[in-house]
């Protein structure tokens, strides 16, 4: 089975950094495209970005709001996600989930599995 | 961007009963591109279905998915005790992906 675990979540003033982490097991990571969605609490989801496997490419993408200040990277030999997010601000405040993105014909693709989830609180 | 309007924004139904959920999209979803996921309280979203109307690995018989364009919909065909959660759809014809806000299923 394939199982997603991220951490690194916490407490984090204002303008403050961040670094997320997505420890992968049951799958051929580096074969895998993976991304970050986020939730703020009791809303909707967001996507927040992505990495492709490295064989196309390892290029990223993300979301405007997140553009310049967050960076999706990845370790291969440590089968490790992570998301590196700078300039935090109050709506950053979510649960981020690493998720596995799947495609058949599209650019983009549909999410399976995802992980627990951690917790990012930003507040003064 | 594509906006995924989902309706009804909440939906209460009893066991045993059918259940149809709506995704509208703001502009056509390039090739039937738009998922389906149930989230539970605090447990992260799962899959339900792919390319508009493939079942994802495990998920049972009674959920399909339906539409094409603009209009798409899940329906439950017959409601199970633990069917009653928020549902969320997905497309990702077109950059960036976008998800609807969700549909919550209560029990009646």
């Amino acid at each position: 089975d394939v199982q997603l675990v991220e951490s690194g979540g916490g407490l984090v003033k204002p303008g403050g950094s961040l670094r997320l982490s997505c420890a992968a097991s049951g799958l051929t990571f580096n074969n895998a495209w993976m991304n970050w969605v986020r939730q703020v609490p009791g809303k909707g989801l967001e996507w927040v970005g992505r990495i492709k496997s490295k064989t196309d490419g390892g290029t990223t993408d993300y979301t405007a709001p997140v553009k310049g200040r967050f960076t999706i990277s990845r370790d291969d030999s440590k089968n490790t996600l992570y998301l590196q997010m700078n300039s935090l601000k109050i709506e950053d405040t979510a649960v981020y989930y690493c998720t596995t993105e799947f495609s058949s014909g599209s650019d983009y693709g549909w999410f399976d599995p995802w992980g627990q989830g951690t917790l990012v609180t930003v507040s003064s | 961007e594509i906006v995924l309007t989902q309706s009804p924004g909440t939906l209460s139904l009893s066991p045993g009963e059918r259940a149809t959920l709506s995704c509208r999209a703001s502009q056509n979803v390039w090739g039937r591109y738009l998922a389906w996921y149930q989230q539970k309280p605090g447990q992260a979203p799962r899959l339900l279905i792919y390319g508009a109307s493939s079942r994802a690995t495990g998920i049972p018989d009674r959920f399909s998915g339906s539409g094409s364009g603009t209009d798409f919909t899940l329906t439950i065909s017959r409601l199970e005790p633990e069917d009653f959660a928020v549902y969320y759809c997905q497309q990702y014809g077109s950059s960036p992906g976008t998800f609807g806000q969700g549909t919550r299923l209560e029990i009646k």
